[in-house]
């Protein structure tokens, strides 16, 4: 993997269900790896920083879990709501000394929950 | 408090014409980034300030883009003789730390930007 790459582009999914989307990065030169939730008209909103192979975050009823050495981040969503509808961004950060502090995002993930 | 603002949220501009976009970061933040996101990709890096001085900006793509902070708080985006290829959306984050690779990047509503 070269690039930053999310899957699936988009998803539907019907209230109360539950969701999960992938990211795939680079795990060469890995440093950290950001999640943001984007509304529509919003500021992108910063959901987790992670940096530590298998760590496991919680925010309400996302988390997300992550693999350095494979190189992938899951994230879930239990009982999905219509207020989750929106696209949920990745982003590696690689090693300092690599890449300095930019951010390289994947195209993201367009999430519609439908009552 | 006061989160990252941008202005303008919106601007069309006609081919050729000079422009500039704003932004405010979070009050105190030492690191400031702009990103460009195009149609239907991710947000692409353009060029980080550390306090007023430009560290990086390999994501320029042309000479035409111009980026200044210089008082180490707000930022200005300038972009010369805009083409058509310029339309994204272009967003502005800030953050606390000078090295902060761990730190939270805080994000702007972005300026819409469309040349015709």
């Amino acid at each position: 993997i070269l690039n930053v790459e999310q899957s699936p582009q988009s998803l539907h999914v019907q209230e109360g269900d539950s969701t999960n989307f992938t990211c795939s990065f680079p795990s060469s030169n890995f440093y950290a790896l950001h999640w943001y939730r984007w509304e529509t008209a919003k500021s992108p909103e910063a959901l987790f920083v992670m940096t530590l192979n298998g760590d496991e975050k919680k925010k309400g009823r996302i988390s997300a879990t992550l693999n350095t050495k494979e190189g992938y981040s899951y994230l879930y969503i239990k009982g999905s709501q219509p207020e989750d509808s929106a696209t949920y961004l990745c982003a590696s950060h690689p090693d300092v000394t690599g890449g300095g502090n930019k951010l390289t995002f994947g195209t993201g993930t367009q999430l519609k929950v439908e009552l | 408090g006061a989160g990252v603002s941008q202005s303008p949220r919106y601007k069309v501009a006609k081919r050729g014409q000079d422009v500039a976009l704003r932004c405010d970061p979070i009050s105190g933040h030492v690191s400031l980034f702009w990103y460009q996101q195009a149609l239907g990709q991710g947000p692409e890096f353009l060029t980080y300030f550390q306090n007023e001085a430009q560290l990086d900006k390999s994501g320029l793509p042309s000479d035409r883009f111009f980026a200044e902070r210089p008082e180490g708080s707000v930022s200005t985006l300038k972009i010369q003789r805009t083409q058509q290829e310029d339309s994204a959306v272009y967003l502005c984050a800030s953050s606390g730390r000078q090295r902060g690779v761990q730190e939270t990047q805080y994000f702007g509503p972005g300026t819409r930007l469309l040349v015709l």
